[in-house]
């Protein structure tokens, strides 16, 4: 099983729409979790931190589920401006291969569409 | 603006040059690092540095030489590289990955594009 794992997708949405990303990590020791925005040739972008409780951030609402293993972001009212890949990057243990080091997904596209 | 700084932006090398790549982080950290982006392919970590000691190094070629002369700067070493190798090369920085804080998320620099001839 990968270290981190999402959907590739693409997501073909119309604006407005509602859509959910998952992203599943192996290491049941991990400890902090992000969603990262990356546009076409550019450098990631944080888009936000996930939280234990869950967190919202206007339209996205990011979610931690530590039992199951995976970490979702939902982007309500889905905006042309959306369109993008988002990463999900997950911070192993200080301890063994991971070393506290930042792992990152393949990245799921988003396309939004008028 | 952008607290990760890369230079240069793009990048043409034969296979026989050598060039280095360099980054620049204003915001304190004490971790950078460099990933390379291909076409298509997830986001692969190739070197850590923590506190200039290098605590990463993801089983990368040795045309690949990184440096950490202080925890500001990172250098990205290239020499007799391969078509392959083309891609993009983004260095990182965030918090040190050894202390126990949680945020601590990566801010990446806008990379370096690079192409080998």
């Amino acid at each position: 099983r990968k270290e981190v794992e999402q959907d590739p997708g693409p997501f073909n949405v119309p604006e407005g729409a509602t859509v959910a990303f998952n992203c599943t990590y192996s290491n049941s020791a991990s400890q902090s979790f992000f969603w990262y925005r990356q546009d076409c040739r550019k450098e990631p972008k944080l888009l936000m931190s996930v939280y234990s409780s869950g967190n919202e951030d206007g339209r996205f609402t990011a979610q931690l589920n530590r039992a199951s293993q995976y970490i979702s972001l939902l982007i309500r009212d889905s905006k042309l401006s959306d369109s993008a890949t988002y990463l999900c990057a997950v911070k192993g243990p200080l301890y063994g291969g991971s070393q506290g080091n930042l792992i990152f997904g393949k990245g799921t596209k988003l396309s939004v569409k008028p | 603006e952008t607290g990760v700084t890369q230079t240069p932006r793009h990048l043409v090398m034969g296979m026989t040059n050598k060039k280095s790549l360099k980054c620049e982080q204003h915001l304190g950290h004490n971790a950078m690092y460099w990933y390379k982006q291909s076409a298509k392919k997830p986001l692969e970590l190739m070197f850590v540095y923590n506190f200039k000691e290098q605590t990463e190094n993801n089983s990368v070629p040795s045309r690949f030489s990184p440096e950490c002369p202080n925890s500001s700067h990172l250098f990205l070493h290239l020499h007799t590289l391969q078509p392959e190798d083309s891609a993009l090369y983004l260095c990182a920085s965030s918090l040190g990955v050894r202390t126990g804080a949680l945020n601590t998320e990566a801010f990446f620099g806008q990379g370096t594009r690079l192409t080998v001839v």
